[in-house]
């Protein structure tokens, strides 16, 4: 099992310019998260979905969008990037939103680095 | 709203206990968790500990949990280098800010 991947590792952005981060795991998981990490300000959740079909906004969705595009894949799209979303991203997922163990523990990509310039 | 705080830095020496704290506000979280980030990878559990128990403890790591003062600490006994790390505090899909850990030989 690869578990939760992210690609690109590493991107540079022009101000404006668009792009997608892509994510899937392998787990069987229902749920996806979606996470930016900045120094200080520890991990905010940007958007989660907590099934197929399902997303919701977390803490800080201005800026961008998603797509849980089947089980396996939840994307973020940047559609005009800001130098304020420099930062490194995390998509994680978990099997599920309820109350075990189990069912909360995430599971965390390797991240994607994303400098805009 | 909701927060998770933890302090952003500790330093102990090799073979030190290191302790680190955390606070939440969230009571209604069955379950806190440990998580450690170690440079340039990803986040994996570390521990964690059920919101009716008090302690929890797993070989060099202790859990303590006060839920009347919504405080959860995490203690690793005998500190390696190899603990050199960020190590977050979570309930739910909140996480504090992080605690880096540097260990000195």
């Amino acid at each position: 099992n690869a578990g939760v991947t992210q690609t690109p590792k590493f991107q540079v952005l022009k101000t404006g310019q668009s792009m997608t981060l892509q994510c899937a795991q392998d787990m069987n998981h229902n749920s996806m998260y979606w996470y930016r990490q900045d120094p200080g300000m520890g991990l905010r959740l940007i958007y989660y979905s907590a099934s197929e079909g399902t997303t919701d906004k977390g803490e800080v969705p201005n800026g961008y969008n998603v797509s849980r595009l089947n089980k396996r894949e939840f994307s973020l799209r940047l559609e005009s990037a800001a130098p304020s979303q420099t930062s490194v991203y995390f998509c994680a997922s978990s099997e599920g939103g309820g109350w075990g163990v189990r069912l909360g523990t995430q599971y965390f990509g390797p991240g994607t680095r994303l400098l805009v310039l | 709203g909701e927060d998770v705080e933890q302090s952003l830095f500790l330093s102990v020496r090799e073979g030190d206990s290191s302790v680190i704290n955390c606070t939440y506000t969230d009571s209604s979280s069955t379950y806190l968790y440990w998580y450690k980030q170690e440079p340039g990878a990803g986040l994996q559990l570390l521990t964690y500990i059920f919101s009716n128990m008090d302690m929890k403890q797993d070989q060099r790591l202790t859990v303590l949990l006060n839920k009347k003062d919504k405080h959860l600490s995490l203690r690793i006994a005998d500190t390696q280098t190899g603990d050199s790390a960020i190590y977050f505090c979570a309930e739910s899909r909140r996480f504090g800010a992080g605690t880096r850990l540097t260990v000195k030989p």
